[in-house]
Protein backbone atom coordinates (compact mmCIF):
# COMPACT_ATOMS: atom_id res chain seq x y z
CA UNK A 1 0.00 0.00 0.00
CA UNK A 2 1.25 4.00 0.03
CA UNK A 3 0.75 6.39 2.12
CA UNK A 4 0.67 10.14 0.98
CA UNK A 5 4.22 11.50 0.84
CA UNK A 6 6.44 8.15 1.05
CA UNK A 7 7.95 5.64 -1.03
CA UNK A 8 6.75 4.37 -4.11
CA UNK A 9 6.21 0.62 -4.10
CA UNK A 10 5.14 -2.04 -6.39
CA UNK A 11 2.48 -4.80 -6.72
CA UNK A 12 2.87 -7.54 -8.61
CA UNK A 13 -0.21 -9.26 -10.26
CA UNK A 14 -1.11 -12.35 -12.47
CA UNK A 15 -3.40 -11.83 -14.86
CA UNK A 16 -6.91 -12.24 -14.39
CA UNK A 17 -6.25 -11.98 -10.53
CA UNK A 18 -8.35 -8.87 -8.35
CA UNK A 19 -5.85 -5.97 -7.40
CA UNK A 20 -6.28 -4.52 -4.18
CA UNK A 21 -4.42 -0.91 -3.94
CA UNK A 22 -4.09 0.94 -0.88
CA UNK A 23 -3.72 4.72 0.74
CA UNK A 24 -3.38 6.42 3.96
CA UNK A 25 -4.60 9.80 4.11
CA UNK A 26 -3.76 11.70 6.63
CA UNK A 27 -6.12 14.96 7.03
CA UNK A 28 -9.61 13.78 8.59
CA UNK A 29 -11.10 16.68 7.39
CA UNK A 30 -10.37 15.80 3.70
CA UNK A 31 -14.05 14.77 2.48
CA UNK A 32 -13.35 13.77 -1.63
CA UNK A 33 -10.85 11.35 -2.45
CA UNK A 34 -9.84 10.14 -6.12
CA UNK A 35 -8.28 7.15 -7.96
CA UNK A 36 -5.84 8.18 -10.70
CA UNK A 37 -4.60 5.83 -12.82
CA UNK A 38 -0.68 7.30 -14.50
CA UNK A 39 0.47 5.31 -17.76
CA UNK A 40 4.14 5.76 -18.72
CA UNK A 41 5.33 9.31 -20.36
CA UNK A 42 1.19 10.21 -19.75
CA UNK A 43 -0.42 12.82 -17.85
CA UNK A 44 -2.89 10.93 -14.31
CA UNK A 45 -6.12 9.98 -15.34
CA UNK A 46 -9.74 9.66 -13.58
CA UNK A 47 -10.24 6.34 -12.69
CA UNK A 48 -13.34 6.63 -9.88
CA UNK A 49 -14.10 8.99 -6.69
CA UNK A 50 -15.78 8.87 -3.79
CA UNK A 51 -17.13 11.39 -1.57
CA UNK A 52 -16.98 11.21 2.64
CA UNK A 53 -20.60 9.89 3.04
CA UNK A 54 -20.27 7.02 1.57
CA UNK A 55 -18.11 4.00 2.52
CA UNK A 56 -18.17 2.20 -0.92
CA UNK A 57 -18.55 3.07 -4.61
CA UNK A 58 -18.53 0.53 -7.74
CA UNK A 59 -17.40 1.69 -11.53
CA UNK A 60 -16.28 -0.27 -14.27
CA UNK A 61 -13.96 -3.27 -12.79
CA UNK A 62 -13.08 -0.92 -10.09
CA UNK A 63 -14.22 -0.52 -6.65
CA UNK A 64 -12.92 2.12 -4.19
CA UNK A 65 -13.40 1.26 -0.40
CA UNK A 66 -13.15 4.53 1.97
CA UNK A 67 -12.65 3.47 6.26
CA UNK A 68 -13.17 7.42 7.52
CA UNK A 69 -12.31 5.72 11.10
CA UNK A 70 -8.78 4.84 10.02
CA UNK A 71 -8.19 6.85 7.11
CA UNK A 72 -8.03 4.29 5.08
CA UNK A 73 -9.02 3.99 1.24
CA UNK A 74 -8.32 0.93 -1.24
CA UNK A 75 -8.73 0.59 -4.60
CA UNK A 76 -9.66 -3.10 -5.99
CA UNK A 77 -9.53 -3.84 -9.62
CA UNK A 78 -11.40 -7.11 -10.61
CA UNK A 79 -9.99 -9.69 -13.24
CA UNK A 80 -6.39 -7.41 -14.00
CA UNK A 81 -5.81 -7.04 -17.31
CA UNK A 82 -2.29 -6.16 -19.04
CA UNK A 83 -3.86 -2.57 -19.76
CA UNK A 84 -4.28 -1.90 -16.08
CA UNK A 85 -0.47 -1.70 -15.99
CA UNK A 86 0.61 1.74 -14.49
CA UNK A 87 1.47 3.94 -11.41
CA UNK A 88 -1.78 4.18 -9.39
CA UNK A 89 -2.14 7.56 -6.98
CA UNK A 90 -4.78 7.91 -4.72
CA UNK A 91 -5.84 12.17 -3.99
CA UNK A 92 -7.66 13.96 -1.21
CA UNK A 93 -9.25 17.26 -1.55
CA UNK A 94 -8.66 19.11 1.40
CA UNK A 95 -10.07 22.31 0.60
CA UNK A 96 -12.16 21.97 -3.00
CA UNK A 97 -11.59 24.27 -5.51
CA UNK A 98 -9.32 21.90 -7.33
CA UNK A 99 -6.28 21.66 -4.95
CA UNK A 100 -5.33 18.04 -4.43
CA UNK A 101 -3.02 16.24 -2.40
CA UNK A 102 -1.87 13.14 -4.31
CA UNK A 103 0.09 10.11 -2.40
CA UNK A 104 3.27 8.58 -3.92
CA UNK A 105 1.35 6.15 -5.76
CA UNK A 106 1.27 2.60 -6.58
CA UNK A 107 3.29 0.91 -9.31
CA UNK A 108 0.99 -1.92 -10.76
CA UNK A 109 2.70 -4.28 -12.79
CA UNK A 110 0.61 -7.46 -14.42
CA UNK A 111 2.17 -10.57 -15.36
CA UNK A 112 0.96 -13.05 -17.93
CA UNK B 1 -12.80 18.15 -27.51
CA UNK B 2 -8.87 18.58 -26.70
CA UNK B 3 -9.69 18.60 -22.90
CA UNK B 4 -6.03 20.00 -21.27
CA UNK B 5 -3.21 20.97 -23.56
CA UNK B 6 0.38 21.54 -22.27
CA UNK B 7 3.02 22.62 -24.39
CA UNK B 8 5.67 22.29 -25.27
CA UNK B 9 6.05 18.21 -24.39
CA UNK B 10 10.09 18.29 -23.66
CA UNK B 11 12.24 21.10 -23.02
CA UNK B 12 16.26 21.39 -21.75
CA UNK B 13 16.97 24.65 -20.66
CA UNK B 14 20.41 26.28 -18.99
CA UNK B 15 20.14 27.35 -15.42
CA UNK B 16 19.31 30.73 -15.45
CA UNK B 17 17.11 31.05 -18.63
CA UNK B 18 13.90 31.76 -18.44
CA UNK B 19 10.60 30.37 -19.81
CA UNK B 20 6.81 29.59 -19.91
CA UNK B 21 5.31 26.37 -19.93
CA UNK B 22 1.65 26.91 -21.81
CA UNK B 23 -1.41 25.29 -20.36
CA UNK B 24 -4.84 25.82 -21.85
CA UNK B 25 -8.45 23.70 -21.02
CA UNK B 26 -11.17 24.12 -23.27
CA UNK B 27 -14.18 22.78 -20.82
CA UNK B 28 -14.90 26.33 -19.36
CA UNK B 29 -13.49 25.18 -16.32
CA UNK B 30 -12.92 27.86 -13.48
CA UNK B 31 -9.92 25.95 -11.52
CA UNK B 32 -7.01 25.54 -13.04
CA UNK B 33 -3.64 24.33 -10.92
CA UNK B 34 0.17 23.28 -11.97
CA UNK B 35 2.11 20.36 -10.49
CA UNK B 36 5.41 19.12 -10.08
CA UNK B 37 6.44 15.31 -10.33
CA UNK B 38 9.47 13.96 -9.09
CA UNK B 39 10.86 10.27 -8.94
CA UNK B 40 8.81 8.47 -7.23
CA UNK B 41 7.04 10.86 -5.42
CA UNK B 42 3.25 11.87 -6.15
CA UNK B 43 2.27 14.66 -7.56
CA UNK B 44 2.86 18.25 -5.53
CA UNK B 45 0.66 21.77 -5.77
CA UNK B 46 2.98 24.69 -7.37
CA UNK B 47 0.25 27.20 -8.07
CA UNK B 48 -3.67 27.14 -8.38
CA UNK B 49 -6.63 29.28 -9.72
CA UNK B 50 -10.23 29.62 -8.87
CA UNK B 51 -11.13 32.02 -12.08
CA UNK B 52 -9.76 34.33 -14.28
CA UNK B 53 -7.54 37.00 -12.44
CA UNK B 54 -6.82 35.29 -9.18
CA UNK B 55 -4.06 32.83 -8.65
CA UNK B 56 -2.80 31.73 -5.31
CA UNK B 57 0.31 29.77 -3.99
CA UNK B 58 0.42 25.57 -3.97
CA UNK B 59 2.84 23.40 -1.68
CA UNK B 60 5.79 24.43 -3.49
CA UNK B 61 5.43 27.89 -5.34
CA UNK B 62 9.03 29.30 -4.93
CA UNK B 63 10.46 29.78 -8.50
CA UNK B 64 7.45 29.74 -10.11
CA UNK B 65 5.16 32.39 -11.38
CA UNK B 66 1.80 32.55 -13.02
CA UNK B 67 -1.19 34.64 -14.57
CA UNK B 68 -4.97 33.95 -15.45
CA UNK B 69 -5.57 36.54 -17.66
CA UNK B 70 -8.29 34.19 -19.36
CA UNK B 71 -10.61 31.56 -18.08
CA UNK B 72 -8.66 29.47 -20.84
CA UNK B 73 -4.80 29.81 -20.06
CA UNK B 74 -2.87 29.52 -17.31
CA UNK B 75 0.61 29.57 -18.00
CA UNK B 76 3.64 28.69 -15.24
CA UNK B 77 6.97 30.91 -15.51
CA UNK B 78 10.01 30.34 -14.59
CA UNK B 79 12.19 33.33 -14.34
CA UNK B 80 15.26 31.45 -13.75
CA UNK B 81 15.90 28.26 -13.90
CA UNK B 82 17.73 25.95 -11.76
CA UNK B 83 18.78 22.69 -11.91
CA UNK B 84 16.31 21.75 -8.90
CA UNK B 85 13.25 22.60 -11.15
CA UNK B 86 13.95 19.53 -13.25
CA UNK B 87 10.90 17.98 -13.07
CA UNK B 88 7.88 17.23 -14.96
CA UNK B 89 4.82 19.72 -15.15
CA UNK B 90 1.21 18.59 -15.31
CA UNK B 91 -1.32 21.53 -15.74
CA UNK B 92 -4.64 20.22 -14.27
CA UNK B 93 -8.45 22.15 -14.57
CA UNK B 94 -11.26 21.10 -12.69
CA UNK B 95 -15.22 22.72 -13.01
CA UNK B 96 -17.21 24.38 -9.85
CA UNK B 97 -19.75 22.24 -9.13
CA UNK B 98 -22.52 23.55 -7.14
CA UNK B 99 -25.01 21.03 -5.40
CA UNK B 100 -28.55 21.77 -3.83
CA UNK B 101 -28.44 25.55 -2.87
CA UNK B 102 -25.23 27.01 -3.23
CA UNK B 103 -23.13 24.47 -1.46
CA UNK B 104 -19.98 23.64 -3.76
CA UNK B 105 -18.79 20.48 -4.33
CA UNK B 106 -15.66 19.02 -4.58
CA UNK B 107 -14.92 18.04 -8.17
CA UNK B 108 -12.13 16.09 -9.98
CA UNK B 109 -9.19 17.06 -11.79
CA UNK B 110 -8.50 16.63 -15.56
CA UNK B 111 -4.94 16.38 -16.66
CA UNK B 112 -2.89 17.32 -19.41
CA UNK B 113 -0.08 14.93 -20.69
CA UNK B 114 2.73 16.34 -18.94
CA UNK B 115 5.61 18.89 -19.94
CA UNK B 116 9.33 17.33 -19.01
CA UNK B 117 11.75 20.09 -18.07
CA UNK B 118 15.42 19.56 -17.49
CA UNK B 119 17.82 22.39 -16.23
CA UNK B 120 21.49 21.74 -17.22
Amino acid sequence: GESVGLHLPTLSVQEGDNSIINCAYSNSASDYFIWYKQESGKGPQFIIDIRSNMDKRQGQRVTVLLNKTVKHLSLQIAATQPGDSAVYFCAENLTRRGKLQFGAGTQVVVTP
Amino acid sequence: NAGVTQTPKFQVLKTGQSMTLQCAQDMNHEYMSWYRQDPGMGLRLIHYSVGAGITDQGEVPNGYNVSRSTTEDFPLRLLSAAPSQTSVYFCASSPRRLATGTHEMNTEAFFGQGTRLTVV
